[in-house]
């Protein structure tokens, strides 16, 4: 089935790293734009960071602009969140999702995935 | 960045009540709104996309309307599993904003 699955978070320190990475499972993800988008604890949907289908657009929040880094590997149907600089507030669920346009060129995030975890502490 | 706020932030309605909530961007995004439903412990769900079409498999008592700045989700008659947080999300231009969410909860 269609489908997108996070993996990667867990416990690390500020000042360390960590690469998320978000598998596409029943459809080719060569197609689609794809977004990590994050949850801190209690609070609402903050979007973090997009690529475009084929790579050649990024794009960031302010907030982790030269720290996190989203990436692609078509070949794999793999995207990636590489999580730099980690600072106490990036403690959140990150989810990845698909960027899907449907009728008269509007796009919306279609598929979700379940969200990994990360806490810097 | 655009700015999108919903109101109200909380409400408490119940099953059968009609439920409107509003979403309002700080600059006009055409027709480029989403709609979510997001419950505890789960992914958001997309409902809406293109500020009033519905997407597949969504029920038709949700409906959204509006274009530019000025937005609202409807649910016509609200059902137990409705019971979540609904978030509005920009896609008219990058950062991709959301709104800050709208729980509704059973009076």
């Amino acid at each position: 089935q269609v489908q997108l699955v996070e993996s990667g978070g867990g416990v690390v320190q500020p000042g360390r790293s960590l690469r998320l990475s978000c598998a596409a499972s029943g459809f080719t993800i060569s197609d689609f734009g794809i977004h990590w988008v994050r949850q801190s604890p209690g609070k609402g949907l903050e979007w973090v960071a997009g690529i475009s289908s084929d790579g050649g657009i990024k794009d960031y929040t302010d907030s982790v602009k030269g720290r996190f880094s989203i990436s692609r590997d078509n070949s794999k149907n793999m995207v990636y969140l590489q999580l730099n600089s980690l600072k106490d507030d990036d403690t959140a669920v990150f989810y990845c999702a698909r960027d899907w346009f449907g009728s008269e060129n509007f796009d919306a995030f279609d598929i979700w995935g379940q969200g990994t975890m990360v806490t810097v502490s | 960045d655009i700015q999108l706020t919903q109101s109200p932030s909380f409400l408490s309605a119940s099953v059968g009540d009609r439920v409107t909530i509003t979403c309002r961007a700080s600059q006009d995004i055409s027709r480029y709104l989403a709609w979510y439903q997001q419950k505890p412990g789960k992914a958001p769900k997309l409902l809406i996309y293109a500020a009033s079409t519905l997407q597949d498999g969504v029920p038709s008592r949700f409906s959204g309307s509006g274009s530019g700045t000025a937005f609202t989700l409807t649910i016509s008659s609200l059902q137990p599993g409705d019971f979540a947080t609904y978030y509005c999300q920009q896609l008219d231009t990058y950062p991709y904003t959301f709104g800050p969410g709208t729980k509704v909860d059973i009076k």
